[in-house]
């Protein structure tokens, strides 16, 4: 595998349902992050991580829950969500954390998710 | 807040030159990229800009003004698989990446 891997690529849950959503990074990089993309919206960043350590909660609902075992491997955890939280789960690695020039973040293809 | 715009679609001619318009407003400025999304697919880096002027990269070229708070993408020799969203983004002055809407660019024979 290289680059930025996501599993599921697809995930349908009904609101009383627990569920995580995976990502691992072959990169080598130092800081990792979730984005929520929504039909004709701006990615929204939701959580970064930078050497295991999380350096950002963008005012996410606590129905999202986010956990970095190591530098390769990031999980959002998922319970009791809402019709509205359906969207692209999108997540992202870079070389540096936040605070450096240049700091191109690659992609993952992300997990369509669905809550009925 | 950050303040992001590009238009929300555009379609081009296969062979012709489409120039994609982002206009910004953030807290500070530390560079602007410019990523190509094909539908279900990861967003991949396509430039960097963080002084003003044109960098070219074969078919591809962005525009930075930072005075105007304005970039534009230019895809010539439009070929079919062109067609996806382009997203403008940029690093204000906490090194955050703020996100545009994106540009959804089909390409017609």
């Amino acid at each position: 595998e290289t680059g930025v891997t996501q599993t599921p690529r697809h995930l349908v849950m009904g609101m009383t349902n627990k569920k995580s959503l995976k990502c691992e990074q072959h990169l080598g990089h130092n800081a990792m992050y979730w984005y929520k993309q929504s039909a004709k919206k701006p990615l929204e960043l939701m959580f970064v991580y930078n050497f295991k350590e999380q350096t950002e909660n963008n005012s996410v609902p606590s129905r999202f829950s986010p956990e970095c075992p190591n530098s390769s491997h990031l999980f959002l955890h998922l319970h009791t969500l809402q019709p509205e939280d359906s969207a692209l789960y999108l997540c992202a690695s870079s070389q540096e954390g936040p605070g450096t020039p240049y700091n191109e973040q690659f992609f993952g293809p992300g997990t369509r998710l669905t809550v009925l | 807040g950050q303040n992001i715009d590009q238009p929300t679609e555009m379609t081009a001619t296969e062979g012709a030159i489409v120039q994609i318009n982002c206009t910004y407003q953030t807290s500070g400025f530390n560079g602007l990229f410019w990523y190509q999304q094909h539908a279900g697919e990861a967003p991949t880096f396509l430039s960097y800009n963080v002084l003003d002027g044109l960098e070219e990269k074969g078919r591809f070229s962005s525009f930075l003004s930072r005075s105007k708070g304005y970039s534009y993408l230019l895809l010539k020799e439009l070929q079919m698989k062109d067609s996806a969203s382009y997203l403008c983004a940029v690093f204000s002055d906490d090194y955050k990446l703020s996100f545009g809407a994106g540009t959804t660019v089909t390409v017609r024979a």
